[in-house]
């Protein structure tokens, strides 16, 4: 079975600055899909970036983009110049491309950015 | 911008209840799902529904749930009789097509409380 790790349950970060958060995943599959999705207080989540894991070239939607690695099954969500608006918490996400409509979360980062 | 809204935001109930947790999904999307995140754990994932039936369903979705779109735009999931470790956030989201790169739009939630 799939399982997801985010092994940072709370991350802190300098407003303007760069934060990392960490995901690594296990799947024997070698067709799926990863997400990261956000989730602001009190909001739904919303979807922040995406990867297909056939394509080598990582994602990238304005200042958030992700460190892809396959072999070391390892995913993160680099965040540039943080702005207050990105404190959430992050989920990292992994769905199989036998569409199955399974998708399986990690435990979530608590990103706080600190004025 | 279109949502997946869920009511009640909130919901407190006596262990042995049935409950009835809705949702609204974006209108012209086809495919719909409930994931659930006990406190401090993992989102996991329910079900899905397309097309009038259950599409997959987890292991955790046992005999106690059930989902129905009893109109064109509800779907709701029903647990017969709640037990305290149902407890937890109720997650509803949707989707304009199957395919597994496709994002699913996440509703803000329904707490459940069991007592």
């Amino acid at each position: 079975a799939q399982t997801v790790t985010q092994s940072q349950p709370e991350m802190s970060v300098q407003e303007a600055e760069t934060v990392t958060l960490s995901c690594t995943y296990d799947t024997s599959e070698s067709d799926y899909y990863l997400f990261w999705y956000k989730q602001p207080p009190s909001r739904q989540m919303i979807l922040v970036i995406r990867q297909e894991a056939y394509k080598q070239q990582n994602a990238t939607e304005n200042r958030f983009s992700v460190n892809f690695q396959k072999a070391a099954k390892s995913f993160s969500l680099k965040i540039s110049d943080s702005q207050l608006g990105d404190a959430a918490m992050y989920f990292c996400a992994y769905r199989s491309g036998r569409e199955n409509n399974d998708m399986r979360f990690g435990a979530g980062t608590r990103l706080t950015v600190k004025p | 911008e279109p949502e997946v809204t869920q009511t009640p935001s909130h919901q407190v109930t006596q262990m042995g209840q049935e409950v009835i947790l809705r949702c609204v999904p974006i209108s012209n999307h086809l495919y719909f799902y409930w994931y659930r995140q006990i406190l401090g754990q993992k989102v996991e994932f329910l079900v899905s529904f397309y097309n009038n039936e259950i599409s997959e369903k987890s292991e955790i979705f046992d005999d106690q749930f059930s989902v129905e779109r009893p109109d064109g735009s509800n779907f709701t999931l029903k647990i017969r009789s709640t037990k305290l470790e149902d407890s937890a956030m109720y997650f509803c989201a949707s989707s304009e097509r199957l395919a597994t790169y496709n994002e699913q739009f996440f509703g803000p939630g329904t707490r459940l409380t069991v007592l």
